[in-house]
């Protein structure tokens, strides 16, 4: 069975920090997404990535893949109250094509 | 083009009944999936349909199923309902079955179903 693990589960951090979410697994995924989800609302696509060791920028995120495609990671500079929210990672499974999540990492930036 | 939506978005139930939940998937979208969320469990996949056919099964009981008609929409029943199904229910439409498509989720608000 694929696991996707991310850590840390809870991330309660002051506005202007920086920080890490990390997302690992023993096996390779052919590609892995990055989800914020807000209270009350369903998961939002923030990027994908596919090709071992790529790096992505969106403003203030940066996401990585592993070389090895078994891990990624996001990182936030300088964060803001607006990015408080539910992070997941998921990647596609080869048990039928089946989306896996992460447990989720729970960031809370305060003012 | 109108996102995903799920009716209703909120939901009593007690224990031994029964609940229908409803999806409409982005136009044009002929994958929809089915997820559970809970604190305790994090995003669970239920199952997937494509063109009015369960393509995919994740591992919960068979009191839990669903359909999909020919104009997308897809619908998820659970039976006999037992306090640990009170959970946020995500529906998410993805434009096909090819690998590439489905790893982009667009995902609805939810339902949130609460089991007393």
């Amino acid at each position: 069975t694929q696991l996707l693990e991310q850590s840390p589960q809870f991330l309660s951090i002051q506005e202007g920090e920086n920080l890490t979410v990390y997302c690992n697994s023993s096996s390779v995924f052919s590609s892995l997404q990055w989800y914020r989800q807000e209270p009350g609302e369903g998961p939002v696509l923030l990027v994908t990535v596919v090709t071992g060791g790529e790096v992505k920028k969106l403003k203030r995120l940066t996401f990585q893949f592993g070389d090895a495609r078994k891990d990624s990671s996001l990182h936030i500079t300088a964060a803001q109250p607006g990015d408080t929210g539910l992070y997941l990672c998921a990647g596609v499974g080869n048990q039928g094509g089946k989306l896996i999540f992460g447990q989720g990492t729970e960031l809370s930036v305060k003012p | 083009k109108a996102g995903v939506t799920q009716t209703p978005r909120y939901l009593i139930k007690t224990r031994g009944q029964q609940v229908t939940l409803s999806c409409s998937p982005i136009s044009g979208h002929r994958s929809v999936s089915w997820y559970q969320q809970t604190p305790g469990q994090g995003l669970q996949f239920l199952f997937e349909y494509f063109s009015e056919t369960q393509r995919n099964k994740g591992n919960f009981p068979g009191r839990f199923s669903g359909r999909q008609f020919s104009n997308s929409r897809s619908e998820m029943n659970v039976s006999t309902l037992e306090l640990g199904d009170s959970a946020l229910y995500l529906c998410a439409s993805s434009p096909g079955l090819a690998v590439f498509q489905r790893r982009t989720q667009y995902f609805g608000p939810g339902t949130r179903l609460l089991v007393l």
